[in-house]
């Protein structure tokens, strides 16, 4: 059974172009996080989500647009892909935002590279 | 601002033990995390620590002092299968985890 899920694990594709990256977890988990993790290997929160609302923001260019149609999804669309992207995504949920004693659960994982 | 620090990379003989150290600086704490991360994989949670001590779970342990904003993990009798970079995180006063680099963690037989 997978716990958090993520679709594609790999993501080819041109600058300029608009892509989607879905994740899906199945933990019963209200809180969903996008992380990019760059050659360097931070990891960067880029949003938070609790029970469909989002809660954290950080400093990320509009082009990237988070969708949680429930409180089990949240996917990640990017629009006018620039070389600067490329990196691995990271989607991951824990129980809830305000107990710091429970663990983040990531999925596999999405390296984009954009050409 | 806020800062993770950890060394980029440490290289351990199979069977011996290794520290791995953390300093952090950080808007409020409400716990520090190890994550372990094998190459092409998702970071796997390893502990958490959010009193001052020494926390044991198997071959790992993990150890923090909030007044010097530092902690370590401590892994002993080391298998190859420990190869892997090692994250350390810190949840601040937002509960937004701040993460380091990580330690790349090379074992050789």
């Amino acid at each position: 059974d997978t716990a958090v899920s993520q679709t594609p694990k790999y993501l080819v594709t041109q600058m300029g172009n608009d892509k989607s990256i879905k994740c899906e977890q199945n933990l019963g988990h209200d809180t969903m996080y996008w992380y990019k993790q760059d050659s360097k290997k931070f990891l960067k929160i880029m949003f938070s989500y609790n029970n469909k609302e989002l809660i954290i923001n950080e400093t990320v260019p509009n082009r990237f647009s988070p969708k949680s149609p429930d409180k089990a999804h949240l996917n990640l669309h990017i629009n006018s892909l620039e070389l600067g992207d490329s990196a691995v995504y990271f989607c991951a949920s824990s129980p809830t935002r305000d107990a710091p004693a429970f663990e983040q659960f990531f999925g596999p994982g999405t390296r984009l590279t954009v050409l | 601002g806020q800062n993770i620090d950890q060394p980029t990379e440490m290289t351990a003989t199979e069977g011996a033990i290794v520290q791995i150290n953390c300093t952090y600086q950080t808007s409020g704490f409400n716990g520090l995390f190890w994550y372990q991360q094998h190459a092409g994989e998702a970071p796997t949670f390893l502990s958490y620590n959010v009193l001052d001590g020494l926390e044991e779970k198997g071959r790992f342990s993990s150890f923090l002092s909030r007044s010097k904003g530092y902690s370590y993990l401590l892994l002993k009798e080391l298998q190859m299968k420990d190869s892997a970079s090692y994250l350390c995180a810190v949840m601040d006063s937002n509960y937004q985890l701040i993460w380091g680099a990580g330690t790349k963690l090379i074992i050789k037989p």
